[in-house]
């Protein structure tokens, strides 16, 4: 059972790179987030997906594109690395709408980068 | 003022204590709670829903209280096992955002 795969699990990166974090699922599960944390700041919500096709903005958005072409893909963009995007990423997902029992996440394990 | 706040920590307890962690949110449209376990360097995994009535999951009990909105993770019989960061989520009225509190550090001391 492969749940939440996330690559890659390091990336340096330097500063005015652009990278792409890859999050698959393999639950068909409708909603799938990405979340940072950062030390003292617990984990904050970026971009989230609740279907194929639909994205919106979480908490801290700028400076990062998704997408969600399909049900199992939500990939997360850095379009231009800034040293303030040092943090580890992570992937979730869960099954179903709010109130409907289905809330739990499931996590990828993250990715750990670093913008020199 | 932070949507979801925890108890600051680190929690050193020996084992066999009894510790508990509150943590409070400020959405009172708050629909659904949870406490997430994570280890050091892993992702988080959930530890248990919460629920109004309150709910017991062998030495963990959660409880919840909406008039003073905030929620509670009791844990009995500290294990070693038990040493990580406990977070807790909120998952909001008009979506699927939830919100994490920044985590407190509980640390079981032979």
């Amino acid at each position: 059972n492969a749940g939440v795969t996330q690559t890659p699990k390091f990336q340096v990166l330097k500063t005015g790179q652009s990278m792409t974090l890859q999050c698959a699922q393999d639950m068909n599960h409708e909603y799938m987030s990405w979340y940072r944390q950062d030390p003292g700041m617990g984990l904050r919500l970026i971009h989230y997906s609740v279907g194929a096709g639909i994205t919106d903005q979480g908490e801290v958005p700028n400076g990062y594109n998704v997408s969600r072409s399909t049900t199992e893909d939500f990939p997360l963009r850095l379009l231009s690395a800034a040293p303030s995007q040092t943090s580890v990423y992570f992937c979730a997902s869960s099954y179903s709408s709010l109130g409907q029992g289905g809330e739990k996440l499931f996590f990828g394990s993250g990715t750990q980068l670093s913008v020199l | 003022r932070k949507e979801v706040e925890q108890d600051p920590g680190p929690f050193n307890v020996p084992e066999g204590a009894t510790v508990a962690f509150n943590c409070t949110y400020s959405n009172s449209a708050s629909q659904s709670f949870f406490w997430y376990r994570q280890d050091c360097r892993k992702e988080p995994k959930l530890l248990m829903s919460v629920y109004s009535s309150g709910n017991e999951d062998g030495r963990f009990t959660a409880q919840l209280n909406r008039a003073s909105q905030y929620i509670s993770l009791l844990i009995r019989d500290s294990k070693l096992s038990d040493s990580a960061t406990y977070l807790c989520a909120v998952n909001e009225a008009y979506g699927q955002n939830f919100v994490f509190g920044p985590g407190t550090r509980l640390s079981v001391l032979p």
